[in-house]
């Protein structure tokens, strides 16, 4: 069963440090990996897409890394911001029956403190 | 610079009553979605559409219709509304399928059902 798992659940820091969040997925063939970030009472919003053969992907101060191997991806915050305050989701795409079709964790609450 | 624009922000049904949710995208995308986000839970797809006049279901569509006459619109119909019905509602727009291309969300639409 194609499934993403996101962990922690949440995950509360102090303004100016940098954290790391976990995604791992059971989902095959696969074809690329995002991560969203969602602000609180807003939509999901695009920081990263990456294939299989790229294994890490920049936006600013977020990093995205990728171990298709292990089917495990990570996205590091540097020196973060109350801005950051936010759920990140974790999306896999899987091509099935000659089709696209998105699997979504069910995010990481990040809460940044001053 | 709108992307995508849902209506209502918020609203609450109660038992039975039935309602549409408004989505317009303004980017000339052929693919439009709607999804629903519960509690703890990843997104799941309740529909879609790969251009006017062609909708498909996704994961969870019962209960559920669409329809599609422009390119632009993308209305989501709930018939006979139920409390398992509660859920924030997410349009999303992309230029190719879900699985190739960037996707575009809205800024959700909250439905209680009492």
């Amino acid at each position: 069963k194609n499934q993403v798992e996101q962990s922690p659940q949440s995950l509360i820091i102090l303004e100016g440090k940098n954290c790391t969040l976990q995604c791992n997925y059971t989902v095959s063939p696969f074809s690329n990996l995002r991560w969203y970030k969602q602000d609180t009472g807003r939509g999901p919003v695009s920081l990263t897409i990456m294939t299989f053969s790229e294994n890490t992907k920049s936006n600013g101060r977020y990093t995205a890394t990728l171990d298709a191997d292990t089917k495990q991806s990570s996205l590091h915050i540097t020196a973060s911001q109350l801005s950051d305050s936010a759920s990140y989701i974790c999306v896999v795409s899987a091509v099935t029956d000659s089709s696209y079709k998105l699997i979504f964790g069910s995010g990481t609450r990040l809460l940044v403190r001053p | 610079n709108a992307g995508v624009t849902q209506t209502p922000k918020f609203r609450i049904l109660k038992i039975g009553q039935s309602m549409t949710l408004q989505c317009a995208q303004d980017m000339n995308h052929n693919y439009m979605y709607w999804y629903r986000q519960d509690p703890g839970m990843g997104l799941k797809l309740i529909y879609y559409s790969v251009g006017a006049g062609i909708t498909d279901k996704g994961e969870v569509p019962n209960g559920y219709n669409v329809s599609r006459s422009t390119t632009e619109d993308f209305p989501l119909r709930l018939e006979l509304a139920a409390p398992s019905q509660t859920s924030v509602y997410f349009c999303a727009s992309s230029y190719s399928g879900e699985g190739k291309s960037e996707l575009f969300f809205g800024e959700g639409s909250r439905l209680t059902v009492l």
